[in-house]
């Protein structure tokens, strides 16, 4: 149980472009949901805190909109990265946390994200 | 403020040695410790957590970790090294009731066959 997924695995878009990543929970409802990203040989950094059906609550020094946050039910949540540049080029990771058993994150695979 | 610390950017081992990797925290109030390992490309796997109780956690694939509160430590450890289990792992701490994560910076193990 407990498996989180994220869809793609990877990207690869042109620069200007948007691009969406999806976060699922596909066998528990996840009550609030996390967006981390993380730097080659680096740690995560957590950007954004979502709970499903209210806005998310963004990390200092991430860009709301850039960052587009969807929680749109209890088993998804999108991240938007807008007018991508090459900086924005990373690994981004979601994870979930069920209501139940709130002190564990459940974490997704990772998205490659490579803005050209 | 919440922060966790892994002083060491990479630890090597040789295979069938026992292996450490450190992990100091500073939270206000109880700490919600964990340990996640990520392999190359792959998201975190979960490992370990120390919620509260028994003071020596044991985990996933044979690893535990010593929850040290007048050292604020929790390093983890596992008596005999596996090739395999060359990976990236990291530390995480949280406060009780906050449910955010902050990660240490990561420790590269290298077991050496």
């Amino acid at each position: 149980g407990a498996v989180v997924s994220q869809h793609p695995s990877r990207v690869i878009c042109k620069s200007g472009t948007s691009v969406k990543i999806e976060c699922r929970s596909l066998d528990f409802q996840a009550t609030t949901m996390f967006w981390y990203r993380q730097f080659p040989k680096k740690s995560l950094m957590l950007m954004a805190t979502s709970n499903e059906g209210s806005k998310a609550t963004y990390e200092q020094g991430v860009e709301k909109d850039k960052f587009l946050i969807n929680h749109a039910s209890l088993t998804l949540s999108t991240l938007t990265v807008t007018s991508a540049h090459p900086e924005d080029s990373s690994f981004y990771i979601c994870s979930a946390r069920e209501g139940t058993r709130s002190d564990e994150q459940y974490f997704g695979p990772g998205t490659r994200l490579t803005v050209t | 403020a919440q922060s966790v610390a892994q002083p060491e950017d990479q630890v090597n081992v040789a295979e069938g040695n026992p292996l450490t990797v450190k992990c100091t925290y500073s939270v206000s109030g109880n700490p919600y410790l964990f340990w996640y390992v990520q392999y190359p490309n792959r998201g975190l796997q979960f490992l370990l957590k120390y919620i509260t109780g028994d003071n020596l956690v044991k985990g996933s694939y044979g690893f535990e970790a010593e929850f040290n509160k007048s050292q604020t430590s929790f390093h983890l450890k596992k008596p005999s090294a596996l090739v395999s289990d060359s990976a990236l792992y990291f530390c995480a701490v949280s406060g009780s009731g906050t449910y955010k994560y902050i990660f240490g910076t990561g420790t590269r193990l290298k077991v050496l066959a």
